[in-house]
């Protein structure tokens, strides 16, 4: 596709409920990050790709969250057992990874969760 | 690890006027990316301006410049002739070139600027 896509745009669940937040990369795009943005912060790191594999899962914070990805493409992040705390827009970033200097990563538009 | 610090939660300026954002980043590696990126109202990550570590010339996009300090580890973003459309937040963000490291391959953020143009 043009650019990165990330669905739903929202979502709103109730606590002690699953989610699953999409992330569409750039098509060809062999990296994938997800990070986390509370409301007035920077983005935190969660989790990065590289193919199917996810070589850096040292920011997931807890064992509540759960990420994949396949055929080198899609990945879905789930988070299960909500919890108030997990509210926060979520972006997807993806990166060709062919090289240093090129390795510019691209955002997507982000789901905001929202845990009630 | 690496931090990122953006001392200025807000800054505001008029438009047509020069805007100067403070990034400061603590790192104990050479080599290393630094980038600003634009979060204007419609929630998009947009990419600005990217500086590698080992170029002393400073990175320029039309009317946005950075002054890059590697020795104080400073990496400051100038917005010349503001426009409405620069309003937006800022946020600076660094990446270790070690791509041997599956580390090497995240963003570290700062917490952000917020830009105000008032017109």
């Amino acid at each position: 596709g043009a650019g990165v896509s990330q669905s739903p745009s929202n979502k709103v669940t109730e606590k002690g409920k699953d989610v699953e937040l999409r992330c569409d990369p750039i098509s060809g795009h062999t990296a994938l990050y997800w990070y986390r943005q509370s409301l007035g912060q920077g983005l935190e790191f969660l989790i990065y790709f590289q193919g199917n594999s996810a070589p850096d899962k040292s920011g997931l914070p807890s064992d509540r969250f759960s990420a994949e990805r396949t055929g080198g493409s899609v990945s879905t992040l789930t988070i299960q057992r909500t919890e108030q705390r997990d509210s926060a827009m979520y972006r997807c970033a993806s990166s060709g990874g062919r090289g240093i200097i090129t390795d510019t990563q691209y955002f997507g538009p982000g789901t905001r969760l929202t845990v009630l | 690890a690496q931090t990122v610090t953006q001392s200025q939660p807000e800054m505001s300026v008029q438009e047509a006027e020069t805007v100067t954002l403070s990034c400061t980043y603590d790192t104990s590696e050479s080599d290393y990316y630094l980038f600003w990126y634009k979060q204007p109202p419609s929630r998009q990550m947009i990419l600005v301006i990217r500086q590698e570590a080992y170029k002393q010339q400073n990175a320029t996009e039309n009317r946005f410049s950075v002054n890059f300090q590697k020795a104080a580890k400073s990496f400051s973003l100038k917005i010349s002739d503001s426009q409405l459309g620069d309003a937006a937040m800022y946020f600076c963000a660094y990446r270790s070139a070690l791509m041997i490291k599956a580390a090497g391959n995240k963003l570290t953020f700062g917490g952000g600027t917020r830009v105000l143009v008032k017109p």
